[in-house]
């Protein structure tokens, strides 16, 4: 079954500085996608950004860019010039295509909190 | 505002009880999918319908079953409700199914087993 890992239960980064958000994960297939997504107290979950897994470019999404690395299956989010409403529970999660469906396979989350 | 509708937001009941939780997707889309959020257990997938037929089945108890209805608006009703299935409920719709399709989630429904 496929696993997604997120080592990091809480984060703390100053505003304006850079943090990096940690994602593993296992598989044995060859087309699927990587999300993260981001849950503030409103409890809706916002898709930051996501990756295919064919393609070797990172992901960018202004100020959030990805560090997707294939054969380590590793899939880390990095946030330049963290700002206050950045504050927020991250969920890396796993999707494939298949017959069978395409539900999401969600990480534990890392909560962030920012600094002022 | 993602365009998923869940209602209630909010859903206090005690133990032994059925309810029912209600998600309108995105206009025109066809696929919807329910997950549940619990501090125990995560954010698991537990079903998807794709226009009216069931597409998919995961972590979903035996006492919870859902539908999809020709308007395509869906159900999840939850029976013989135990303290443990306290959790956030969310829908999410997109336009049809596949690994590229864009899921968008609803607010989700906040369910108190008492």
């Amino acid at each position: 079954a496929q696993t997604v890992t997120q080592s990091q239960p809480e984060m703390s980064v100053q505003e304006a500085e850079t943090v990096t958000l940690s994602c593993t994960y296992d598989t044995s297939e060859s087309d699927y996608y990587l999300f993260w997504y981001k849950q503030p107290p409103s409890r809706q979950m916002i898709l930051v950004i996501r990756q295919e897994a064919y393609k070797q470019q990172n992901a960018t999404e202004n100020r959030f860019s990805v560090n997707f690395q294939k054969a380590a299956k590793s899939f880390s989010l990095k946030i330049s010039d963290s700002q206050l409403g950045d504050a927020a529970m991250y969920f890396c999660a796993y999707r494939e295509g298949k017959s069978s469906g395409d539900k999401l396979t969600f990480g534990t989350g890392t909560r962030l909190a920012v600094r002022p | 505002d993602s365009g998923v509708t869940q209602t209630p937001k909010h859903l206090i009941t005690a133990t032994g009880q059925r309810v029912t939780l209600r998600c309108s997707p995105r206009s025109g889309d066809l696929s919807v999918y329910w997950y549940q959020q619990s501090l125990d257990q995560g954010l698991q997938f537990l079903i998807q319908y794709y226009n009216g037929e069931e597409r998919a089945k995961g972590n979903i108890l035996e006492r919870f079953s859902a539908q999809q209805f020709p308007d395509l608006h869906s159900e999840l009703n939850l029976s013989s409700l135990e303290l443990g299935d306290s959790a956030l409920y969310f829908c999410a719709s997109s336009a049809t199914w596949g690994v590229a399709e864009k899921l968008f989630f609803g607010s989700g429904t906040q369910l108190s087993v008492l």
